[in-house]
């Protein structure tokens, strides 16, 4: 059980184009899911906390109207990287939690290339 | 800033040694949780032990939390090459939000 999906699992894109990737809990409801990032060979980095229903909580440094993110349902979030750039280009994690838990259920990630 | 530090920053064995990360944070927590990441993957929840318990077993993991030096370890008994891969330690000090170590890097050598 407890198994997250995200999709696409790499995308290579111009800059200047939006990208939008998909997170979702396939066997449980998520009350909240969490967006990351990944430099390589470095930690996660918290970008955004999102609950259903409701919108996104940014952390400090992360633009909110560059990275669009929407939980409209208890199955589903999906993080929109507007106007992509090269520096964006990262390895992108979604998580995700359910009701009365306090493990993240991490996605395979997703793999943006910036041209 | 981030939270855990873990240690070593890369850590090589030779399979059926012991391999032992260790982490250390900076405030109050109410648990802490491993995690492992094959390269390009995403994460693998592997253990979470509260701020209330000292030590925490699953399978070959073993993991010690120490409030009062604000530490943990995670020790894997008898490694195989499987086990190669990055390991995080995630601190949770409000509602499921964690925050990330920069990991340890495991070779285990066959």
């Amino acid at each position: 059980g407890a198994v997250v999906s995200q999709h696409p699992s790499w995308v290579i894109c111009k800059s200047g184009t939006s990208v939008k990737i998909e997170c979702r809990s396939l066997d449980f409801q998520a009350t909240t899911m969490f967006w990351y990032r990944q430099f390589p060979k470095q930690s996660l980095m918290l970008m955004a906390t999102s609950n259903e229903g409701s919108k996104a909580t940014y952390e400090q440094g992360v633009e909110k109207d560059k990275f669009l993110i929407n939980h409209a349902s208890l199955t589903l979030s999906t993080l929109t990287v507007t106007s992509a750039h090269p520096e964006d280009s990262s390895f992108y994690i979604c998580s995700a939690v359910g009701q009365s838990t306090e493990t993240q259920y991490f996605g395979p990630g997703t793999r943006l290339l910036v041209l | 800033s981030q939270q855990g530090e873990e240690d070593p920053q890369a850590l090589s064995i030779q399979e059926g040694e012991n391999a032992t990360m260790n982490c250390s944070y900076k405030t109050s927590i109410n648990n802490l949780q491993w995690y492992r990441q094959n390269s390009g993957r995403g994460l693998v929840h592997l253990i979470l032990i509260r701020s209330n318990e000292r030590e925490k077993h699953s399978g070959r993991l073993r993991v010690t939390l120490d409030t009062s030096k604000k530490s943990s370890s995670l020790l894997i008994t008898a490694s195989r090459a499987a086990d190669t891969a990055s390991y995080f330690c995630a601190t949770g000090s409000g509602y499921s939000t964690l925050t990330f170590g920069k990991g340890t890097m495991l070779l285990v050598s066959p």
